[in-house]
């Protein structure tokens, strides 16, 4: 059972590029977070989605990003117009279908390390 | 606001015990859990609390107490493979609030 797979892992844009970072999870698992994380800094979430619905984007900047998980294929998380500041790990991690009312444990890709230049 | 606290770094030798701990204040909580993260890895699942009390798999166990807002993770016997980052998080309904980690450095 193949785990959470990001890819890219490594991604390099200039400022005012769009960057485009996917998540397919795993098998069984309808549940997709993503995460942003800074250099010595913790995680913080950014948006929880099942499929083809947004259930949570109150970790999510107002403007450039989008997030989405279609029916097909993996989750996307889109960021228009980088900036600078937009260069961090970004993680996806997926559950299995729950209460959500218990932790159920989120699993965590390898991370797609954006880099803005 | 959410609110997890844990120290930043924290220094212990090979076979010895280390107790990291983390409190947290949250709207909200069902659960406290723990993750381990190596150097540019993904975060790896620990432990879970949902109840009060100490929860013990193998070296690592973990203790939360809802009504103090507070738990620990406690590793044993250390290794050298146990330097990494610990990171606590505050789970409630689908959402995770994660402390910045605590960065832990075993020492032969």
């Amino acid at each position: 059972n193949a785990g959470v797979m990001q890819n890219p892992r490594h991604l390099v844009r200039r400022r005012g590029q769009e960057a485009r970072l996917r998540c397919s999870p795993m098998k069984g698992h309808s549940h997709v977070y993503w995460y942003r994380q800074l250099p010595e800094e913790g995680l913080k979430f950014m948006v929880y989605l099942q499929k083809e619905n947004i259930i949570d984007e109150s970790g999510m900047p107002k403007e450039r990003f989008s997030a989405e998980f279609p029916k097909e294929g993996p989750s996307i998380l889109r960021i228009q117009q980088v900036v600078r500041g937009d260069s961090a790990a970004y993680f996806c991690a997926s559950s299995p279908p729950g209460t959500g009312d218990l932790g159920d444990t989120q699993y965590f890709g390898p991370g797609t390390r954006l880099t803005v230049l | 606001g959410q609110n997890i606290d844990q120290p930043t770094e924290m220094t212990a030798t090979e076979g010895a015990i280390v107790q990291i701990n983390c409190t947290y204040q949250t709207s909200g909580f069902n659960g406290l859990f723990w993750y381990q993260q190596h150097a540019g890895e993904a975060p790896t699942f620990l432990s879970y609390n949902v109840l009060d009390g100490l929860e013990e798999k193998g070296r690592f166990s973990s203790f939360l107490s809802r009504s103090k807002g507070y738990s620990y993770l406690l590793l044993k016997e250390l290794q050298m493979k146990d330097s990494a980052s610990y990171l606590c998080a505050a789970y409630n309904f689908n959402k995770f609030y994660f402390g910045s980690g605590t960065k832990l450095n075993v020492k032969p």
